[in-house]
Formats: C-alpha cells, structure tokens, sequence
C-alpha cells in the first residue's frame, strides 16, 4: 500500500468555478478525514467518514462545500463557486476507527482561486 | 480558551541542544493526543502518541499532564534534520476528530 494518495496535488481555479478534489485513503482504514490548512495555522477539520457514512461536518463547512465517499472508499471533496478565501492546502487522512490511532495524510492539493 | 494551544515559536536552539515544547487542551473528556512534525509545504506526519504513562522513542520523549491538561514533547541532542514544525493533536472526547493545534516552529542551527 502507498499511503494516502490525493489528486490533484495542485489547483489553480477563478473565482466563481467549481473544483472537484479526490483522495484515496490507506485501504485498511474505514475511517477518512478531510482538513483544510493556511499558512501559519494548523490543519482545520471540515469532515469526516467512517466506511460510507459522512459522520461529522465542521460549522466551517459551507454549503458550497460538498463531501462524498460513495462505496467506502475513495472519497471526494467538492467546492462550487469558489472564493478567494478557498485558497489553502486541503488536506486527507485515514485511520482505524477508535482511540489511540493516530492519522495518516496525504501529500495534500493545494487550491489557488485567482 | 482555544481547544488546542501551542506557543508558536520560533524556538532557535543549537544543535545538541535539548528542547520542550508544551500543548494544553481545554476539553477534559480528551482521550486521543499525539504529536506531528510538518516540514515546509508538506504534509504532517504523524511522530508519536502520547500515552498516560509517558513515552520515549530514541529523543522524542512524550508527556501527559491530565490534571494540568497539557502534552509535552522532550527532544534531546537536537540534529539540524529536527528543525520543522511541530503540531499537537487532540481529540474533543473518545472518537472525535482530532483537533489541531498552529503548531511550534523549531529551528535547530548549526
């Protein structure tokens, strides 16, 4: 297994556009994050997975913010009509459900909307 | 308070040099803590859990203050390749996301 595996791992958009990220979590792992991180700040949750199951969105999330994982696997990350303060670096991870297990990211895609 | 609080640094420490940097919590119900490294432009890693009883891998030493609410990461006989930025993690109650920390800038100079 490779890890996490996102795509595209960079995304220059205008505002107002549609952008559709991917991620492809560690395959032992049934749980799936999703996180959004700017320059000088930690990563922030937007929302998280557990198999098929969206089991927590953060109040962050917009409604232009869209997040699926159709068969428990892949998941993906939709943002419409994109604004400049979407520019950021929008991290996935993986893990085993339960405590103790930490997470693993991806390589991140970083979003630019001109 | 903040859920996740770190000094954000830098911290500029000689090599050999050993350093600690503290992370406190403001939910008691936590369960989860762990400490990440991230490297410019890259993703965070995960470097090591923290668990009760404290824990030791090579120069990374981990603490947990429960009553004080606070993690702690020990780094002793600090290599250039340390430098980075270290971010603490914790989740809100058992099976929670994690809740991230900005994150302590450590600069290890030659």
């Amino acid at each position: 297994d490779t890890g996490v595996s996102q795509d595209p791992r960079h995304k220059i958009t205008k505002r107002g556009q549609n952008v559709t990220f991917r991620c492809d979590p560690i395959s032992e792992h049934n749980r799936l994050y999703w996180y959004r991180q700017t320059l000088g700040q930690g990563p922030e949750f937007l929302t998280y997975f557990q198999n098929e199951a969206q089991l927590e969105k953060s109040r962050l999330l917009s409604d232009r913010f869209s997040a699926e994982r159709p068969k428990g696997s892949f998941s993906t990350l939709e943002i419409q009509r994109t604004e400049q303060g979407d520019s950021a670096m929008y991290l996935c991870a993986s893990s085993f459900p339960g405590v103790g297990y930490g997470y693993t990211f991806g390589s991140g895609t970083r979003l630019t909307v001109v | 308070r903040k859920e996740v609080e770190q000094d954000p640094g830098p911290f500029n420490v000689p090599e050999g040099a050993t350093v600690a940097f503290n992370c406190t919590y403001s939910n008691s119900a936590s369960q989860s803590f762990f400490w990440y490294r991230q490297d410019c432009r890259k993703e965070p890693k995960l470097l090591m859990s923290v668990y009760s009883s404290g824990n030791e891998d090579g120069r990374f030493t981990a603490q947990l203050n429960r009553a004080s609410q606070y993690i702690s990461l020990l780094i002793r006989d600090s290599k250039l390749s340390d430098s980075a930025t270290y971010l603490c993690a914790v989740n809100k109650r058992a099976n929670t996301p994690l809740v991230f920390g900005k994150g302590t800038r450590l600069s290890v100079i030659a």
